[in-house]
C-alpha cells in the first residue's frame, strides 16, 4: 500500500494553462507538505499545512495554491503556468502538528513539463 | 543562500567499505537533522535523524554524527552494499522555520561491487 501517493506522475502542458496535482496520504498524518525540486536538484519547501495552519514559503508565487478537502488530501493548484514552473513536485506528510520534529514521508513526485 | 550544503555531488565506494557523506549547515537555529535516501523516479525515504542534544545516533549500518561547534554532520554507512547506491540528502529543521525542512543538494553514492 502506497503511503503517500501523487497523481499524475507526469504532466506535460502548455504555458498559460491551469493544472492541478493531487496528493493523498493513508498514514493518518496531521501535516502535509509540497516541495519543488528544480533543475539544480534543490528540494525546496513550498507549503506546509494542517487543519489549523497554512504556512507558505514567501518565495512561492501566488499562482500556486494548496487546497485540502480533508486531512488525507492536499492538492496543488497552479494557475497561468510558466516555463520556470517545470520541475518535480513532491508531496509529503508527517505525524503530529507543525510544532514537532517528525520525519516526513514523501510521495514519488510529479514531473511537470511546460512547453 | 544555501543553509544546508553538501559539497560532494558524488562519491564512489567499494562494496564492504565505509561510505562517509558530509553535510554542513550555516543556520545556528537548526536543531534537528535528518538524512534521506532517494532512488531515481522515487520520493526521498527517511533514513536516520539526530537531535542537537546528541552527537551520535546509530541504526544498524547507518550512523549519523553531529558536530555542533563546526556545524557539520556526517552519515557513515558500514559496510556499504550495492543497494545503498542512491542520492543522499541532508536536511535540517528548527523552531524558527516552523519545523519545516531545509534540504541540501544531495550526494550521489555509488557502491561498486
Amino acid at each position: 500500500d502506497t503511503a503517500v501517493s501523487q497523481t499524475p506522475k507526469y504532466l506535460v502542458t502548455q504555458m498559460g494553462n491551469d493544472k492541478s496535482i493531487k496528493c493523498e496520504q493513508n498514514l493518518g498524518h496531521d501535516t502535509m507538505y509540497w516541495y519543488k525540486q528544480d533543475s539544480k536538484k534543490f528540494l525546496k519547501i513550498m507549503f506546509s499545512y494542517n487543519n489549523k495552519e497554512l504556512i507558505i514559503n514567501e518565495t512561492v508565487p501566488n499562482r500556486f495554491s494548496p487546497k485540502s478537502p480533508d486531512k488525507a488530501h492536499l492538492n496543488l493548484h497552479i494557475n497561468s503556468l510558466e516555463l520556470g514552473d517545470s520541475a518535480v513536485y513532491f508531496c509529503a506528510s508527517s505525524p503530529g502538528g507543525q510544532g514537532t520534529y517528525q520525519p516526513q514521508h514523501f510521495g514519488d513526485g510529479t514531473r511537470l513539463s511546460i512547453l | 543562500d544555501q543553509q544546508v550544503k553538501q559539497n560532494s555531488p558524488s562519491l564512489s565506494v567499494q562494496e564492504g567499505r565505509i561510505s562517509i557523506l558530509n553535510c554542513d549547515y550555516t543556520n545556528s537555529m537548526f536543531d534537528y537533522f535528518l538524512w534521506y535516501k532517494k532512488y531515481p523516479a522515487e520520493g526521498p525515504t527517511f533514513l536516520i535523524s539526530i537531535s542537537s542534544i546528541k552527537d551520535k545516533n546509530e541504526d544498524g549500518r547507518f550512523t549519523v554524527f553531529l558536530n555542533k561547534s563546526a556545524k557539520h554532520l556526517s552519515l557513515h554507512i558500514v559496510p556499504s552494499q550495492p543497494g545503498d547506491s542512491a542520492v543522499y540528502f541532508c536536511a535540517a529543521s528548527g523552531r524558527t522555520g516552523s519545523y519545516q525542512l531545509t534540504f541540501g543538494k544531495g550526494t550521489k553514492l555509488s557502491v561498486i561491487p
